[in-house]
């Protein structure tokens, strides 16, 4: 079973719309991360959260961890079309680095020039 | 830091063959190392994991006998993919970890096609 789900699936949105991408989790987590991905190619890593009510910006994308540390949104301001591509959120599941890394199930975002 | 080396980037075998996948970490020693598989417009899904020196923990659905995971010593793992067939053809990434490294340890994947 996914223990990270992501909302929606799949967006596809006008250049200069707004868009939020949500991931969710049933466990409480010790780190977010999130990530964008072509299939096929490595993944770029966008931010990392880590407390609970965390908020980091760079550039036009902003992402926000809730308090219990369960819930995480990507929200893009302003899209543009070089931000299409595949959005994966990772967590860690335990406190350091030998503890199980996931991903959530991917949202995949196209913007319409 | 934090320099992860992953071979080959792509490759095509036939089907029947043995494919290594390698992955190092360079300048960091890796006790611990993930190893994932990604289906065309799927996410990344976690294989195995592996701690230096023992043997590796499957994920539910993941054949050990199919997917040999080595990790040897800490600077290097393999995954070699046994006689693949079509159905094996994804995109394999590692991510090697030290107890104090967080999610952006990845390589950069191999893509395997198996004709």
């Amino acid at each position: 079973s996914q223990e990270l789900e992501q909302s929606p699936q799949s967006l596809i949105v006008q250049e200069g719309k707004n868009l939020t991408i949500n991931c969710t989790s049933s466990k409480t987590l010790y780190g977010l991360y999130w990530y964008k991905q072509k299939y096929g190619e490595g993944l770029i890593f966008l931010m990392m959260l880590q407390k609970g009510g965390e908020e980091k910006s760079h550039e036009k994308i902003t992402a926000k961890l809730d308090e219990k540390k369960q819930q995480s949104s990507l929200h893009i301001t302003a899209s543009q079309p070089s931000h299409a591509g595949i959005y994966l959120c990772g967590a860690d599941l335990g406190p350091s680095g030998t503890y199980k890394y996931i991903f959530g199930t991917g949202t995949r975002l196209k913007v319409l020039a | 830091g934090a320099v992860v080396s992953q071979h080959p980037s792509w490759v095509i075998c036939k089907s029947g063959t043995s494919v290594k996948i390698e992955c190092r970490s360079l300048d960091f020693q890796a006790t611990t190392m993930f190893w994932y598989r990604q289906f065309p417009k799927q996410s990344l899904m976690l294989m195995a994991t592996s701690n230096e020196g023992s043997k590796a923990t499957y994920e539910q659905g993941v054949e050990k006998d199919k997917f040999l995971i080595n990790h040897a010593s800490l600077t290097l793992s393999t995954l070699t993919v046994t006689s693949a067939h079509p159905e094996d053809s994804s995109f394999y990434i590692c991510s090697p970890r030290d107890r104090s490294s967080y999610g952006y340890t990845f390589g950069s994947g191999t893509r395997l096609t198996v004709v």
